[in-house]
């Protein structure tokens, strides 16, 4: 049973607009969640990140939101840009960041 | 600038012969990880390192093994590859941090085909 789950596998959006991407998790302990952003052959690279004492954190175009009392977290990509498309991986983790679990993954598509 | 090195993109072996993924990293990190990325699954833990001679198992251990000789290099073995271990392997580093500023450092991955 997948503790990370990112329901929707690909995502479209035009250039300009705004991207949401989603993330739930069933485990109530993790309390450091990440984002990662993986291009093809490439390995996955860090994007952002945001502890459970917050509900928000911002870097440049990019923002995390966490809802704990939901389980869920989304990051917000805006304005998006062609050289946003990849995939997107949701990352947890109960223990100071020593250990993650993630998600499957969305593929995110910014149609110029 | 931060680098960890994998030794082969891409690697093709047959049934049974025995495999050995080499992962390198230069940052002095105390943690090292080996992934496997399949489509629909994410990555998936396979064993991780604290420190030199040490491995804990991850999710999917069955089928592999790794050691840890020198601080920098962790390697991952698989004794008999089966087919059902076609996949994207994926080594990641980071420091033995006690805050929330710690992150994954990864490497490009290899590519692995199992005839």
């Amino acid at each position: 049973d997948q503790q990370v789950k990112q329901n929707s596998p690909s995502l479209s959006v035009q250039e300009g607009r705004i991207s949401i991407l989603n993330c739930d998790y069933t485990n109530s302990m993790f309390d450091y969640f990440l984002w990662y952003k993986k291009y093809p052959a490439e390995g996955p690279t860090f994007l952002i990140s945001i502890s459970s004492i917050k509900d928000k954190n911002e870097d440049g175009r990019f923002t995390v939101f966490l809802n704990k009392s939901a389980k869920h977290l989304s990051l917000h990509i805006v304005p998006s840009q062609p050289g946003d498309s990849a995939v997107y991986f949701c990352a947890a983790s109960a223990n100071y960041g020593q250990n993650f679990v993630f998600g499957p993954g969305t593929r995110l598509s910014v149609l110029p | 600038d931060v680098k960890v090195t994998q030794s082969s993109r891409y690697l093709v072996k047959r049934t049974g012969e025995k495999v050995f993924l080499e992962c390198v990293q230069d940052m002095d990190h105390e943690n090292m990880f080996w992934y496997r990325q399949d489509p629909g699954l994410g990555l998936r833990l396979i064993y991780f390192s604290y420190d030199v001679k040490m491995k804990e198992k991850g999710d999917i251990p069955e089928g592999y093994s790794v050691s840890r000789e020198k601080k920098e290099r962790f390697s991952l073995i698989l004794e008999s590859a089966s087919t059902n271990q076609t996949s994207m392997y994926l080594c990641a580093s980071s420091r033995l941090g006690t805050t929330y500023t710690d992150t994954q450092y990864f490497g490009p991955g290899t590519r692995l085909t199992v005839l």
